[in-house]
């Protein structure tokens, strides 16, 4: 199995620009996690999808951001505008059915907003 | 509400040591529990967990954890660390039954350095 995939690894932009970042969960995995994660405030959890309809959107901090997941092997968090407080290392994490609530998380994404 | 506590932000060992990072959830409900280890620049790894039966688990290496009801607590162990556990541990809490939302909540870390 090849794991939580994400892309890309690495993104720098400057402010006010568009930025996407993309997940493809485990495959048969119905849970998707988007958690943001800094010195500052640690790991939160952004938002979460049970069989691609979104949950719990709490923790989107702001409109600028938003999440989807068209399908039940690929998700996207896009910020727009991107502000350079938004840099962060963004992880996607995925959860297999049963309720035993193991996730398993990507690599991350590492953003640099200048 | 529920919550997960990680008393030690930051603890030191020396290499050979045994090691000791402490876990305290706060709700009612029957948990389910975890710990994650993050080394530098890399994503959480499961390290072990706990669903039921036997209260005192074994993980992927050499590390144990042990669910105590009666204190709210999940500690992680190694009796002996090794250079390449320094890392950034996490525990997390899931709730069964009437509490789960479908989301674990995590501790806020515990970074390990490892003295040579």
């Amino acid at each position: 199995d090849a794991g939580v995939i994400q892309s890309p690894r690495h993104e720098v932009t400057e402010m006010g620009q568009e930025v996407t970042l993309r997940c493809k969960p485990i495959s048969g995995h119905d849970y998707l996690f988007w958690y943001r994660q800094t010195m500052m405030r640690g790991l939160e959890l952004l938002i979460y999808f049970n069989n691609n309809v979104p949950i719990d959107d709490s923790g989107m901090p702001e409109d600028r951001f938003s999440a989807k997941m068209p399908n039940a092997s690929f998700s996207t968090l896009k910020i727009q505008p991107s502000e350079p407080r938004d840099s962060a290392v963004y992880f996607c994490a995925s959860r297999e059915p049963g309720g035993q609530e193991t996730q398993y998380f990507g690599p991350g994404t590492r953003l640099l907003v200048l | 509400a529920q919550s997960v506590t990680q008393p030690d932000i930051h603890i030191t060992v020396s290499e050979g040591a045994s090691l000791e990072l402490r876990c305290n959830y706060s709700y009612g409900a029957t948990p389910y529990l975890f710990w994650y280890v993050q080394s530098p620049g890399q994503g959480l790894q499961l390290l072990l967990k706990y669903f039921s039966g036997d209260t005192l688990v074994q993980g992927i290496k050499g590390f144990e954890a042990e669910f105590k009801r009666s204190q709210s607590s999940f500690n992680l162990r190694k009796p002996s660390v090794h250079w390449s556990d320094a890392a950034e541990y996490f525990c997390a809490v899931g709730f069964i039954g009437s509490g789960n939302t479908g989301k674990l909540i995590f501790g806020q870390g515990t970074t390990l350095q490892v003295k040579p």
